[in-house]
């Protein structure tokens, strides 16, 4: 069985432009969330889906973020207008159901707003 | 709120020696799960150790071994005979027991650790 995946492993984009990050769980994990990991921290929570409904998306930094689970796998995360700010790795992690106890995580994406 | 706290931004220790990497947090909560992860340069987060804060006997995996103390809040790392391939960023993690709309992880900013041949 695969793992997690994460889809690009890298992306460079310009300040002010819209990019969609994807993440495609282990099949059969319902649970999935997004973190976002700065330069020199630990990853930060940003929205948790428990199948298709995204169940807390607390963590998204402002509404230039938002996330999909349309058929309860595959998730993309998706960033207008992007900043300077927002470089970052954005890691994705799954797990069998909200309740389990441990998170699998994808190699993440490293985003670069230039 | 949670929170986490890595003391030591980085450790270096000798091939074969005994490192131990610090964390403590901060919670209300009396049932939670504590993990340790580490991250290879290659981002990929892989889960160490976990341990259950009901459970009063320390988690071991291997080499690798916690020093929970629930009272004082504090979830040590200890790594014995250290290995090259140990050479990652260490990560103590928290996450509220029941999870649900409080599964996410809540991680410390994480330690550096170096391994000397």
């Amino acid at each position: 069985g695969a793992g997690v995946s994460q889809t690009p492993s890298n992306k460079v984009t310009e300040k002010g432009k819209y990019v969609e990050l994807r993440c495609d769980p282990i099949s059969g994990h319902t649970a999935l969330y997004w973190y976002r990991q700065s330069l020199g921290q630990g990853p930060e929570f940003l929205i948790y889906f428990q199948g298709t409904g995204a169940a807390d998306d607390s963590g998204l930094p402002n509404d230039r973020f938002f996330a999909v689970r349309p058929e309860g796998s595959v998730s993309t995360l998706k960033i207008q207008r992007t900043e300077r700010g927002d470089s970052a790795v954005y890691l994705c992690a799954s797990s069998l159901a909200s309740g389990y106890n441990e998170q699998f995580f994808g190699p993440g994406t490293r985003l670069t707003v230039l | 709120a949670q929170t986490v706290t890595q003391s030591q931004p980085e450790m270096s220790v000798q091939e074969a020696e005994t490192v131990t990497l610090s964390c403590t947090y901060d919670t209300s909560e009396s049932d939670y799960y504590l993990f340790w992860y580490k991250q290879p340069p290659s981002r990929q987060m892989i889960l160490v150790i976990r341990q259950e804060a009901y459970k009063q006997q320390n988690a071991t995996e291997n080499r690798f071994s916690v020093n929970f103390q629930k009272a004082a809040k504090s979830f040590s790392l200890k790594i014995s005979d250290s290995q090259l391939g140990d050479a990652a960023m260490y990560f103590c993690a928290y996450r509220f027991y029941y999870g649900g709309s409080q599964g996410n992880l809540i991680f410390g900013k994480g330690t550096k650790l170096s391994v000397k041949p």
